[in-house]
């Protein structure tokens, strides 16, 4: 099986623009997750979505954003970009929505604003 | 006070070495995982657990939910190992899969 695959890989943006990232989860897989990682904030959970509609969502301003398409591949969108928002985005999918999945990461989209 | 707390920050080792690495958490949790994060980024999914203990060749992780305490143990260290380990709880109290992380534990394993 195919794992996680995340598009585009690299991305070079500057301020004030918007960006769309890609995720594409394991085949059968129907939970998509988002996580940001900084080098000073770590990782930290965005949003969930299963079944098309967004599940949990963590604490990023409005500007984050995501969806869900009915073949369960996920986009996000940062809208306004802001220097801060320069980070590793990283995707995960499992097979549910429920406590306790394992969940299989992608390679990661390496974001830089300008 | 994060909700998870890893223990130590940077570690060094020589090949051949055991290893642990430490995690204690302040939440009710539902599983806890430890992941490995390679330089470039990836992350890979070593264990998920909720009691007692799993073994995957040279890596063993225990989970006490009483103490709110787990580890990560490596035998026979290899500078392969070398990489980024990572805590991360899934919280009692959410539905779904979202994780908080520890700041992770930097390995690096000398030849």
């Amino acid at each position: 099986k195919a794992g996680v695959t995340q598009t585009p890989r690299y991305l070079i943006k500057t301020r004030g623009q918007q960006v769309t990232l890609s995720c594409s989860p394991i085949s059968g897989h129907r939970s998509v997750s988002w996580y940001q990682q900084t080098p000073g904030q770590g990782l930290q959970f965005l949003f969930e979505y299963f079944s098309e509609t967004q599940r949990n969502k963590g604490n990023f301003p409005g500007r984050f954003s995501g969806r869900q398409f009915s073949n369960s591949r996920s986009e996000m969108n940062v809208s306004t970009l802001e220097l801060g928002d320069s980070a590793l985005y990283l995707c995960a999918s499992s097979l549910f929505l429920s406590r306790g999945n394992e969940q299989f990461f992608g390679p990661g989209t390496r974001l830089t604003v300008l | 006070k994060n909700e998870v707390e890893q223990s130590p920050q940077n570690l060094t080792a020589q090949e051949g070495e055991f290893i642990t690495i430490n995690c204690s958490y302040s939440v009710g949790i539902s599983a806890l995982h430890w992941l490995q994060q390679h330089p470039g980024g990836g992350i890979v999914s070593l264990f998920m657990l909720s009691s007692g203990k799993k073994k995957h060749g040279r890596l063993i992780a225990t989970i006490n939910i009483q103490e709110k305490h787990s580890s990560l143990h490596i035998t026979a260290s290899h500078p392969r190992d070398s990489a980024v380990y990572i805590c991360a709880v899934g919280p009692e109290e959410t539905s779904g899969s979202r994780l908080t992380f520890g700041e992770g534990t930097q390995l690096t394993v000398n030849p």
